[in-house]
């Protein structure tokens, strides 16, 4: 298996424009997270899905982020308006959950390193 | 809320054993989980504890106390490049994580 994908790697952009992340999950994987790492705040988790419906976006930012699944393969992250605080790296990692929480591990991504001058 | 503590900085020297700590305040518990993160790189898994006790997986051993919500990272036989971030992580309910804030191992020749 190829892992988790996520494009681009690294994005530069310019305050105010939109940026999409992309992920590919691990197939046959029923959960997606998005995270967000920066040195001051760390690892947060911005939004997950369970078999492609979000669970919980409790960690999204603010209105600007917004985040799909419209299938099991594939997930989206975009910021929009883009602001320079918005620079970190992203990852998306993917898991099987057990219903029994009997065993539990993310597979991460690469990440995108994303900056917003 | 949720909170996750660890030490911030930990330095060891090649062949010694080095032992990272997690506490955590969370509402609802399934389980701990380790990873490793490499400088430029992204988390890897390294184990998982639901029940009280040790797991061993070679050089790395994990422990949980969930009584004291406790619980620590074991790297024997210390190499160099066991030189990473390392964070503890819990399963809670609603099953996401909630990761804690790293602890960066360097290891001396």
């Amino acid at each position: 298996d190829a892992g988790v994908i996520q494009s681009p790697r690294h994005e530069v952009t310019e305050m105010g424009q939109e940026v999409t992340l992309r992920c590919k999950p691990i197939s046959g994987h029923n959960s997606l997270f998005w995270y967000r790492q920066t040195m001051m705040r760390g690892l947060e988790l911005l939004i997950y899905f369970n078999n492609n419906v979000p669970i919980d976006d409790s960690g999204m930012p603010e209105d600007r982020f917004s985040a799909k699944m419209p299938n099991a393969s594939f997930s989206t992250l975009k910021i929009q308006p883009s602001e320079p605080r918005d620079s970190a790296v992203y990852f998306c990692a993917s898991s099987k959950l057990e219903g029994d929480n009997s065993y539990n591990e993310q597979f991460f991504g690469p990440g995108t390193r994303l900056t917003v001058l | 809320g949720q909170s996750l503590e660890q030490p911030s900085e930990v330095t060891a020297v090649e062949g010694a054993i080095v032992q990272i700590n997690c506490t955590y305040q969370t509402s609802g518990f399934y389980g701990l989980s380790w990873y490793q993160q490499h400088d430029g790189g992204a988390p890897t898994f390294l184990s998982y504890n639901a029940l009280d006790g040790l797991e061993e997986t070679g050089r790395f051993s994990s422990f949980l106390s969930r009584s004291d919500s406790y619980g620590y990272l074991l790297l024997q036989e210390l190499q160099m490049k066991d030189s990473a971030s390392y964070f503890c992580a819990v399963l809670v309910y609603g099953q996401n994580f909630v990761f804690g804030p790293g602890t960066r191992l360097s290891v001396l020749p």
